[in-house]
């Protein structure tokens, strides 16, 4: 497809569990970002990937926390011993460059049970 | 760090009239403000942007100022549609991180027929 794309749409898991997040960016676009966006706020950065690499991974909240971007492409947000309070939508976005316009997915919807 | 105000929280309007949406932000090397629509389920939609340099920018309904003296910029859209219904976000860049946005709270837009 021609946009950002993510997946699962929705995930629902139990407290404790690991779950890992995929975002397929535009073909082309070297930067990959990460957000996260709680109802009734703006999305919060997360982590920032130049190439494969994680540029700035300032906002990611804890060790729990980790995301990857092995090929330059695909990259996938990893949640380990999940909390219910990492339940929110996780936004994957994508740009031709580190201060170019960034173009959004729709999201993941994460519930923690 | 860069903080950025919006309002009002939400906005009703006469379909036909004209919307507009207030920013501040208190980095004043702050130089890319772009603005996102956001529909309920959808990830953001960039809609218009504007660098520092330039003080207004129009696309069709879309028009968006920058007073860098004042620190604010603002989202006007004119013959308003009951599809223009959304949350609109602005955000802006910080310098020291130009990949980074920094987002508002968002602006809940209501068209009325």
């Amino acid at each position: 497809g021609a946009g950002v794309s993510q997946t699962p749409s929705n995930k629902v898991t139990e407290k404790g569990k690991y779950v890992e997040l995929r975002c397929d960016p535009i073909s082309g676009h070297t930067a990959l970002y990460w957000y996260r966006q709680s109802l009734g706020q703006g999305p919060e950065f997360l982590i920032y990937f130049q190439g494969t690499g994680a540029a700035d991974d300032s906002g990611l909240p804890n060790d729990r926390f980790f995301a990857v971007r092995p090929e330059g492409s695909v990259s996938t947000l990893k949640i380990q011993r999940t909390e219910r309070g990492d339940s929110a939508v996780y936004l994957c976005a994508s740009s031709l460059g580190g201060n170019q316009p960034q173009h959004f997915g729709d999201g993941t919807r994460l519930s923690i049970l | 760090g860069e903080n950025v105000e919006q309002h009002p929280s939400t906005l009703s309007v006469q379909e036909g009239d004209s919307a507009v949406i207030k920013c501040t932000y208190s980095d004043s090397a702050s130089n890319y403000f772009p603005w996102y629509k956001q529909e309920l389920g959808k990830g953001p939609q960039l809609i218009i942007d504007i660098r520092s340099n330039v003080g207004e920018k129009k696309d069709q309904r879309i028009a968006v100022t920058l007073n860098k003296t004042a620190k604010h910029f603002s989202l006007h859209i004119t013959e308003t549609q009951p599809e223009d219904s959304a949350v609109y976000f602005c955000a802006a860049s910080p310098p020291d991180s130009n990949y980074q946005l920094i987002w508002g709270a968002g602006t809940k837009l209501i068209i009325k027929p």
